[in-house]
């Protein structure tokens, strides 16, 4: 089953705009991540937000996680034609037996134009 | 330091045949994870390894799907035999510790077709 919902599922902008997807999840997490996935290749890891942490940045890209709303957002800024990609929220959560899973949406596609 | 490696990167069979995939994780990574990924879906967790020992395995369809990761460090997934819905991507990945705060290092997959 897939805790993390993203949206929205695709977002087409023009090279230098601004990207924002956004994550919701349904339970109580350790800490949410995001990956980046090319197409045909592996899943990278972008950044990890910590459950106590509310926002965190790493180069181009601004994390924020709102617990409270179960939410969290990818601001991608100055966006690159590189940047094509598609991204996923991934949320680690207790799943029993002393162990933590971790769970990922559906993602958000997108497309950066030149 | 090389990346997690996965063989083979295409697999076409027929429905019924058996298939295995292999994983080398990254050299010093305790933690071994396979997922299946649908197209258009985030990838979902079969099986998780510490060292040699399969800790979670829940989401594992234990009728037709195995897994070994013997001496800790290789692993093969096998699938038999194999149905249609089985075609998807199949990833490996690795993490030194399987902590919650671990980085998981992904492989490019393996793309299973079944007709």
């Amino acid at each position: 089953s897939q805790q993390g919902e993203e949206d929205p599922q695709a977002l087409s902008i023009q090279e230098g705009e601004n990207a924002t997807m956004n994550c919701s999840y349904k339970t109580s997490i350790n800490n949410l991540q995001w990956y980046r996935q090319n197409s045909g290749r592996g899943l990278v890891h972008l950044i990890l937000i910590r459950s106590n942490e509310r926002e965190k940045h790493s180069g181009r890209l601004r994390v924020t996680l709102d617990t409270s709303k179960k939410s969290s957002s990818l601001l991608i800024t100055a966006s690159r034609a590189a940047d094509t990609a598609s991204y996923f929220c991934a949320t680690d959560a207790y799943s029993g037996a002393g162990s933590y899973q971790l769970t990922f949406g559906k993602g958000t596609k997108l497309s950066v134009i030149p | 330091e090389a990346g997690v490696v996965q063989s083979p990167r295409y697999k076409i069979i027929e429905k019924k045949q058996p298939v295995a995939f292999w994983c080398n994780p990254i050299s010093g990574h305790n933690t071994l994870y396979w997922y299946l990924q649908n197209l258009g879906q985030g990838p979902e967790l079969l099986i998780r390894y510490e060292n040699e020992e399969a800790v979670d395995d829940s989401q594992l369809p234990k009728d037709r799907f195995s897994a070994e990761r013997l001496k800790g460090v290789d692993s093969t997934l096998k699938i038999q035999p194999a149905e249609l819905g089985d075609s998807a991507v199949y990833l490996c990945a690795s993490s030194q510790q399987g902590v919650g705060t671990d980085t998981q290092y992904f492989g490019p997959g393996t793309r299973l077709t079944v007709l």
